[in-house]
């Protein structure tokens, strides 16, 4: 079975400085989709990064940016310059090729201090 | 806004009960998923239907079942609830099935649920 760890509950950065959030996961699947998600006070679920499993080139968005090693079967998320509405519950999420359901890890609630 | 629609935001009920949540997908969005979100806990998935038929089970227990309606919107009805099914439901949609492509899912803003 999959699973998804975040191994850090809570993490805290100071505004404007750079974060790294944990992931790892459990697959026998050579094929397969990462995601992070992040939930803020509100509850929304917000699309942050995907990663194709089959792509060597780490995936970016902005200040977002993941550093993924598959042989290790760890997806890391790195916020630069953090911003106080970067605070949320950060979620790593794992979906096999030809399966329909995504598996959470448990999340990582980050704090952002001015 | 991720165009995914759900109602209603509030739900308070007693155990027992029967509810329906309901949800409406994006735009042409043909799969629709239920999670389910207890307190400070990840996401289990519960199921998923796609035009109309069921493709996906999850943890979904037998007191639970949901249907997509020709419209594509979805109903997930939670029956003789207890105090656990506490939680916050949500509907999440995407273009099409897995596999065709990395298909994110969008997600609508949730319902809560509180059972007392």
């Amino acid at each position: 079975a999959q699973t998804v760890t975040q191994s850090q509950p809570e993490m805290s950065v100071q505004e404007a400085e750079t974060v790294t959030l944990s992931c790892t996961y459990d697959t026998s699947e050579s094929d397969y989709y990462l995601f992070w998600y992040k939930q803020p006070p509100s509850r929304q679920m917000i699309l942050v990064i995907r990663q194709e499993a089959y792509k060597q080139q780490n995936a970016t968005e902005n200040r977002f940016s993941v550093n993924f090693q598959k042989a290790a079967k760890s997806f890391s998320l790195k916020i630069s310059d953090s911003q106080l509405g970067d605070a949320a519950m950060y979620f790593c999420a794992y979906r096999r090729e030809n399966n329909n359901d995504m598996r959470f890890g448990a999340g990582t609630r980050l704090t952002v201090k001015p | 806004d991720s165009g995914v629609t759900q109602t209603p935001k509030h739900l308070i009920t007693a155990t027992g009960q029967r509810v329906t949540l309901r949800c409406s997908p994006r735009s042409g969005d043909l799969s629709v998923y239920w999670y389910q979100q207890s307190l400070d806990q990840g996401l289990q998935f519960l199921i998923q239907y796609y035009n109309g038929e069921e493709r996906a089970k999850g943890n979904i227990l037998e007191r639970f079942s949901a249907q997509q309606f020709p419209d594509l919107h979805s109903e997930l009805n939670l029956s003789s609830l207890e105090l656990g099914d506490s939680a916050l439901y949500f509907c999440a949609s995407s273009p099409g099935l897995a596999g065709s492509s990395s298909y994110e899912q969008y997600f609508g803003p949730g319902t809560r649920l509180t059972v007392t």
